[in-house]
């Protein structure tokens, strides 16, 4: 079965970076758009990013756009969310999912982005 | 982008009773392309819906949906103890996707 883990969350000081991962395992990895979506404490859910299989198309949600980054390597199975410049505003669940541009089929368990001094 | 708005915030029942949630786009969903999710404490969002109306492989038939257009409904026919969780609409018609705020459907 599909399987996203993502790792990297941690706790960042205001301004700071942070390299979220997922490793995803069960799937043709390269067959697939796949998308960063996040959920702050308490709140609803928020698209982030989508990269497609290629690599050749990336976008990005306007709140995050020229601070975070998405990447993947199809040899590693893996996708990557790089984060810049974090505040207050970004600290959430990570979820690491299938999909971009429709539904989506898989998420992972999320990894915890904490900001704070 | 397009806008879903979720409505009640809180849907307040009991076991048996029967669910109607809603979910209203700002503007025309492409294609019905609108999903549904449950989303349980602790855990991430499961797909129940997808393509307005098609119902996810394990998810059972009390659930349904249906819509077009801007408006949107789910049903759950019969609520079993289980189905209390968030549920959330998703629209994949245009880009960029956007998700609804959520209905949290409590026991009453």
């Amino acid at each position: 079965q599909v399987q996203l883990v993502e790792s990297g969350g941690g706790l960042v000081k205001p301004g700071g970076s942070l390299r979220v991962s997922c490793a995803a395992s069960g799937l043709t990895f390269n067959d697939y758009y796949m998308s960063w979506i996040r959920q702050a404490p308490g709140k609803g859910l928020e698209w982030l990013s989508c990269i497609s299989g290629s690599s050749g198309t990336k976008s990005y949600a306007d709140s995050v756009k020229g601070r975070f980054s998405i990447s993947r390597d199809n040899a590693k199975n893996s996708l990557y969310l790089q984060m810049d410049s974090l505040g207050a505003e970004d600290a959430a669940v990570y979820y690491c999912a299938t999909g971009g541009n429709r539904y989506i089929e898989h998420w992972g368990q999320g990894t915890l982005v904490t900001v704070s001094s | 982008e397009i806008v879903l708005t979720q409505s009640p915030g809180t849907l307040s029942l009991s076991s048996g009773e029967r669910a109607t949630l809603f979910c209203r786009a700002s503007q025309s969903v492409s294609n019905n392309n609108l999903a549904w999710y449950q989303q349980k404490p602790g855990q991430p969002p499961r797909l129940l819906i997808s393509g307005a109306s098609s119902r996810a492989t394990g998810f059972p038939d009390r659930f349904s949906a249906s819509g077009s257009g801007t408006d949107f409904t789910l049903t759950i026919s019969r609520l079993e103890p289980e189905d209390f969780a968030v549920y959330y609409c998703q629209q994949y018609g245009t880009s960029p996707i956007t998700f609804g705020q959520g209905t949290r459907l409590e026991i009453k």
